[in-house]
């Protein structure tokens, strides 16, 4: 059974650069035809998409987020890491790693998520 | 870049059936996966590629997709299934992003 799970600073101040890992067990992040994403939700509101990256390291963001966002995987330790800089208010949300599956090498759907971190931007 | 409508509600007597829609341009030609997402909880997959329901998911969810609306239908409506219900695409548009829609809420009355 794969698991997900999210670590890194509850707290950021504005300005600052956002910081997270998601640590994937129960399975090697190299293998299968997957992705790993990072999505994220403010109290209250929809899921919003923040980006992806295959295991070959190549990435897709949000065209919202992409001057900001940088996602990196680290395969010898089975983790993938999220970082947005020049943070603000806006971006205080609960932050969820997902893993993606992919069919010929296009995007599908999430089928196992992290619990979830919540990070909030404040001074 | 592409938008998913949903409605913000929904409201069903248990036993009986919940509709919920996801408009989109087009829609019917993309693969439209559903999410349930419980208060505080991660949300779970109940339904990809418009109608195929993960392992553990009761036959009770299912989903259609044609034109330019994708539902999700879930029959037989139990206390427990109120929760918010998400769709989500991939748009082959430049930067290949995913899109969720806006989500709505499932009350069982």
């Amino acid at each position: 059974q794969v698991q997900l799970q999210e670590s890194g600073p509850g707290l950021v101040k504005p300005s600052q650069t956002l910081s997270l890992t998601c640590t994937v067990s129960g399975g090697s992040i190299s293998s299968g035809s997957y992705y790993w994403s990072w999505i994220r939700q403010p109290a209250g509101k929809g899921l919003e998409w923040i980006g992806r990256i295959y295991t070959s390291g190549s990435t897709n963001y949000n065209p919202s987020l992409k001057s900001r966002v940088t996602i990196s995987v680290d395969t010898s330790k089975n983790q993938f890491s999220l970082k947005l800089s020049s943070v603000t208010a806006a971006d205080t949300a609960v932050y969820y790693c997902a893993r993606g599956a992919t069919i010929f090498g296009a995007p599908r759907y999430f089928d196992y998520w992290g619990q979830g971190t919540l990070v909030t931007v404040s001074s | 870049s592409y938008v998913l409508t949903q409605p913000p509600s929904v409201s069903v007597a248990p036993g009986q059936t919940a509709r919920i829609t996801c408009g989109g341009n087009n829609i019917g030609s993309k693969s439209v996966h559903w999410y349930q997402q419980k208060p505080g909880q991660a949300p779970v997959l109940v339904v990809y590629d418009d109608s195929d329901r993960p392992s553990g998911i009761p036959e009770r969810f299912s989903g259609s997709n044609s034109g330019n609306t994708a539902t999700l239908t879930i029959s037989r409506v139990e206390a427990g299934d109120e929760a918010d219900y998400y769709c989500q695409v991939w748009d082959s548009s430049s930067d290949h992003p995913t899109v969720f829609g806006g989500g709505t809420k499932l009350t069982v009355l």
